[in-house]
């Protein structure tokens, strides 16, 4: 069984510092892995994936993610976070099969002015 | 227009009434999901359809059951309604294989009084 642990439900950082929201998981076959982001009263919109390619994974709005298999995590970084930052991040999880994609509880991230 | 629509984006509902909601997608992919998203779990699979043939149970289908009336639209029921069925629920669309992106909708908010 696959399972993903997203460490922190909130996060708070200043505009302009480094954000890095924590996710590990949990797989016994290698797995894709995901971020999704998702703004206040909409869906889930996908910011980047690893699908075995490249260990470090660029996405949408700077945001990046290394795959580290010694420490089964893909955490999700960003080098200074923006107002419009302001999100719920879900990290997730598929089999190399299939598309069932298993969440993490999700981030909110909270970003001062 | 949306390319994963889902009706209604809110409903309140009483205990004991049966509902429906109803989700189609524009994309042309085999493959859909009814998730169920709760403050601080995530999302939650309750039911996925590879094809139009095929309906699997996700990991919280009990009191929901699922009807895929074509390769584009997905419905969810609640055959009788309870209080602890309100939450944000999410259809999505992925195509075939491995590591794909799946697409959201805007969500359906329901309240079970």
């Amino acid at each position: 069984a696959q399972s993903v642990t997203q460490l922190g439900s909130h996060v708070s950082v200043s505009e302009g510092a480094l954000v890095l929201l924590r996710c590990n998981y949990s797989s016994s076959v290698p797995p894709y892995l995901f971020w999704y982001v998702q703004y206040p009263n909409q869906g889930l919109q996908l910011l980047l994936k690893y699908t075995s390619a490249a260990t470090l994974v660029k996405g949408i709005n700077g945001f990046e993610a290394e795959f580290k298999k010694s420490e089964t995590s893909f955490h999700l970084t960003k080098p200074s976070a923006h107002m419009s930052d302001a999100a719920e991040y879900f990290c997730a999880v598929s089999p190399p099969v299939g598309n069932k994609l298993v969440f993490g509880a999700g981030t909110i991230l909270r970003v001062k002015s | 227009d949306a390319d994963v629509t889902q009706t209604p984006r809110n409903r309140i509902t009483k205990t004991g009434k049966r509902i429906m909601l109803e989700c189609s997608q524009t994309k042309g992919h085999d493959r859909m999901y009814w998730y169920r998203q709760d403050p601080g779990l995530g999302l939650r699979l309750i039911y996925y359809s590879f094809d139009v043939k095929d309906i699997n149970k996700g990991e919280i289908s009990d009191g929901y059951s699922v009807s895929r009336q074509a390769q584009a639209k997905f419905s969810l029921s609640l055959e009788s309604a309870i209080p602890n069925q309100t939450a944000l629920y999410f259809c999505a669309t992925a195509p075939g294989g491995g590591g794909t992106e799946a697409f959201f909708g805007q969500g359906t908010r329901l309240t079970v009084v």
